[in-house]
């Protein structure tokens, strides 16, 4: 079945380091994919996606690019900031189902 | 314009008790989903109601129930909690249950089941 993997946390970085996390997925098909955010005590909430291969998501200088041939769609950030740290989700859904497969998130610490 | 809203934000339970955790959306969205989040788990998916007046189980059903009351409110139910249900619960909903749609998640429900 469908899966995905990302890498296993805490990180940990300074302000304005260079943040990578790493998500590779198994899907049939062609998934629609996306990385959610989420802050502590809340819910998740889009952080960016991408809907075909080769397309790239970013948001708020976080950018993920779908790459069919890896499989994989990992998130990048230049510089990271303190109000950066939080978890962080890969998911994907595929096309005719109504379900998103989550991985189980990457937790990011910003340290100033 | 609220979002998705769940209550009660946190709860105690007694093995074997029973009890309703309530969501609405006011986005006007067809599909509404319920997950479970789990230290080392991510999130998984329990139950989900594609549009109004359907519902389909998800990964982890076994022990709960949902109802679709009308287009904005779906809620979950514990019949008889046991402690291996101890966990924070997230409902979300989405405009079409359809794959590359976002999905709006609630502020959760924490559940602690002695």
């Amino acid at each position: 079945g469908d899966s995905v993997t990302q890498m296993e946390g805490p990180v940990t970085l300074s302000e304005e380091a260079f943040l990578t996390i790493n998500c590779t997925y198994t899907a049939t098909g062609y998934p629609s994919l996306f990385w959610y955010v989420q802050y502590p005590g809340e819910g998740l909430q889009l952080l960016l996606k991408a809907t075909k291969a080769d397309d790239k998501g970013s948001n708020k200088g976080f950018e993920a690019t779908y790459r069919k041939e890896t499989t994989s769609f990992h998130l990048e950030k230049g510089s990271v900031q303190v109000s950066d740290s939080a978890v962080y989700f890969c998911a994907l859904s595929s096309s005719g189902t109504y379900k998103y497969i989550f991985g189980t998130g990457t937790r990011l610490k910003v340290l100033a | 314009n609220a979002g998705v809203t769940q209550t009660p934000k946190f709860q105690v339970l007694k093995t074997g008790q029973s009890m309703t955790l309530q969501c609405a959306q006011d986005m006007n969205h067809n599909s509404m989903y319920w997950y479970r989040q789990d230290p080392g788990m991510g999130l998984r998916l329990i139950y989900y109601s594609a549009s109004e007046g359907t519902t389909d189980k998800g990964e982890v059903p076994n022990g709960y129930n949902v109802s679709r009351l009308n287009k904005r409110e779906f809620s979950l139910r514990l019949e008889s909690a046991a402690p291996s249900q101890t966990s924070v619960y997230f409902c979300a909903s989405s405009e079409k249950g359809q794959a590359h749609y976002e999905q709006y998640f609630g502020p959760g429900t924490r559940l602690t089941v002695t």
